[in-house]
C-alpha cells in the first residue's frame, strides 16, 4: 500500500480565515513533505519533516504553518492568504530522508484563497 | 545543486503511435533520476526510477526509460500509446549527496494523445 490521503479535497477560504491542510500516511514512513504547485508549473517544495522534526523550511512566508503532531500525520496552518496562495497543495512521504527514497504523492488539496 | 531541462513542454501524439519525451540534467555528482504522471486534478504518480544498476529502466503502463550518463539524459518512451496516457510528465533528480531527499523537477511535458 503506497497511499497516501489528504483533506481536504477542496476548501475556498478568505483572507482572515484560518484553515489547515491534513495529511496522512500508514505506511511507516519517517519523512514528509509538503509541495505547493501552480497550475501548468512543476510542485515547489516547502518543507520537509524528518522523524517529526522539521529539517526544511524553503524561505515560506509565515502564513503557512506546518506541524507533525505524530509519524503517521502532517498538517499545514493556513492564515492571513493572499489570492497569490491559490494553488494545488499536495503531500508526500517516503521511507527516510535519505537520496535513494522514493517520494509517494498524495492526491492534492486545491486551495482558493478569495 | 542539480538541474532538470524537459525540452518539450508538449507533445501531441495519435493513439497507438509511439513517443517519447525528453529529460536531460545537469549535477555535479551522482544522481538518482525519476519520471512521476500527473493526470488532471490529481497528485504525482510514480512512473519509473533509476538508482543504480541496468541503464534501462522499465515502469508502470508500458513505459521505459534510458539513463544516458555521457549525455547526461533520462529520455522516457513508450511503444504505443492511449489516450489514457493524456497527462502532464515530469522528471526529477536528486543529487546522491543529498540532505533532506529533495527532489528537483524539470518543467513539464503534456502529452496529448489523440484519436
Amino acid at each position: 500500500d503506497t497511499e497516501v490521503t489528504q483533506t481536504p479535497k477542496h476548501l475556498v477560504m478568505g483572507m482572515t480565515n484560518k484553515k489547515s491542510l491534513k495529511c496522512e500516511q500508514h505506511m511507516g514512513h519517517r519523512a514528509m513533505y509538503w509541495y505547493k504547485q501552480k497550475a501548468k508549473k512543476p510542485p515547489e517544495l516547502m518543507f520537509v519533516y524528518s522523524y517529526e522534526k522539521l529539517s526544511i523550511n524553503e524561505s515560506v512566508p509565515s502564513r503557512f504553518s506546518p506541524e507533525c503532531p505524530n509519524s503517521s500525520l502532517l498538517n499545514l496552518h493556513l492564515h492571513a492568504l493572499q489570492p497569490e496562495d491559490s494553488a494545488l497543495y499536495l503531500c508526500a512521504s517516503s521511507q527516510t530522508d535519505r537520496g535513494w527514497e522514493t517520494q509517494y504523492f498524495g492526491p492534492g488539496t486545491r486551495l482558493l484563497v478569495l | 545543486a542539480q538541474s532538470v531541462t524537459q525540452l518539450d513542454s508538449q507533445v501531441p501524439v495519435f493513439e497507438e503511435a509511439p513517443v517519447e519525451l525528453r529529460c536531460n540534467y545537469s549535477s555535479s555528482v551522482s544522481v538518482y533520476l525519476f519520471w512521476y504522471v500527473q493526470y488532471p486534478n490529481q497528485g504525482l504518480q510514480l512512473l519509473l526510477k533509476y538508482l543504480s544498476g541496468s541503464t534501462l529502466v522499465k515502469g508502470i503502463n508500458g513505459f521505459e526509460a534510458e539513463f544516458n550518463k555521457s549525455q547526461t539524459s533520462f529520455h522516457l518512451r513508450k511503444p504505443s500509446v492511449h489516450i489514457s496516457d493524456t497527462a502532464e510528465y515530469f522528471c526529477a533528480v536528486k543529487g546522491n549527496n543529498n540532505a533532506g531527499n529533495m527532489l528537483t523537477f524539470g518543467g513539464g511535458t503534456r502529452l496529448m494523445v489523440k484519436p
